[in-house]
């Protein structure tokens, strides 16, 4: 199975901050990555795929970058809806993995 | 505008089974690949199946091996999840997905 260790687990920035999180998959996996966002009690919200493509009505401040096993999300200019869970997806091969998550906060 | 509903979740003891539905809307459901997500309380997200638009191929995580079944009726653009000789830890909120869209989800509590 392709392991996809997500960091850091937890993040706090303030509004207007430049943040970063990370995925590392266990072998390649040919940018078949996707970034989700998930609100309390909410379900997950697909934010970017194929590693850098985003999707429709996301805003163009969420941007995804990498290739072969190191993926990141990028959100330049946090902003207080931002706050949730975040968590990469490898689609490249069966089983589908998840990253463990990061908890984003507002500081 | 793309609607997955889940239905058929609830409290059901160890052993016994449930059957989830997915009823899709606002896209052609036959041209795509559909998954069911889990998420135990207060944990990540855990993919359970896929299935090829068609049906013709199904793909399972280990720990449901031989005891889980995904299908789908495209006629009824409906996707299900029969669960059978259900555990404990498979007590979980089950999303139904394209991987784009998803369910709200539905809660299944394995307990006797």
């Amino acid at each position: 199975d392709i392991q996809m260790t997500q960091s850091p687990a937890s993040l706090s920035a303030s509004l207007g901050e430049t943040i970063s999180i990370e995925c590392r998959a266990s072998e390649d996996i040919y940018s078949n990555l996707a970034w989700y966002q998930q609100k309390s009690g909410k379900s997950p919200q697909l934010l970017i795929y194929a590693a850098n493509r985003l999707q429709d009505g996301v805003p163009s401040r969420f941007s995804g970058s990498g290739s072969g096993t190191q993926y990141s999300l990028k959100i330049s200019g946090m902003q207080p809806e931002d706050e949730g869970d975040y968590f990469c997806l490898q689609g490249s091969k069966f089983p589908l993995t998840f990253g463990s998550g990061t908890k984003l906060e507002i500081k | 505008e793309v609607q997955l509903v889940e239905s058929g979740g609830g409290l059901v003891q160890p052993g016994r089974s449930l059957k989830l539905s997915c009823a899709a809307s606002g896209f052609t459901f036959s041209n795509y690949g559909m998954h069911w997500i889990r998420q135990a309380p207060t944990k990540g997200l855990e993919w359970v199946a896929s299935i090829s638009p068609s049906g013709g191929s199904t793909y399972y995580r280990d720990s449901v091996k031989g005891r889980f079944t995904i299908s789908r009726d495209n006629a009824k653009s409906t996707l299900y999840l029969q669960m059978d000789s259900l555990r404990s830890e498979d007590t979980a909120t089950y999303y139904c997905a394209t991987l784009d869209a998803w369910g709200q989800g539905a809660s299944v509590t394995v307990s006797s």
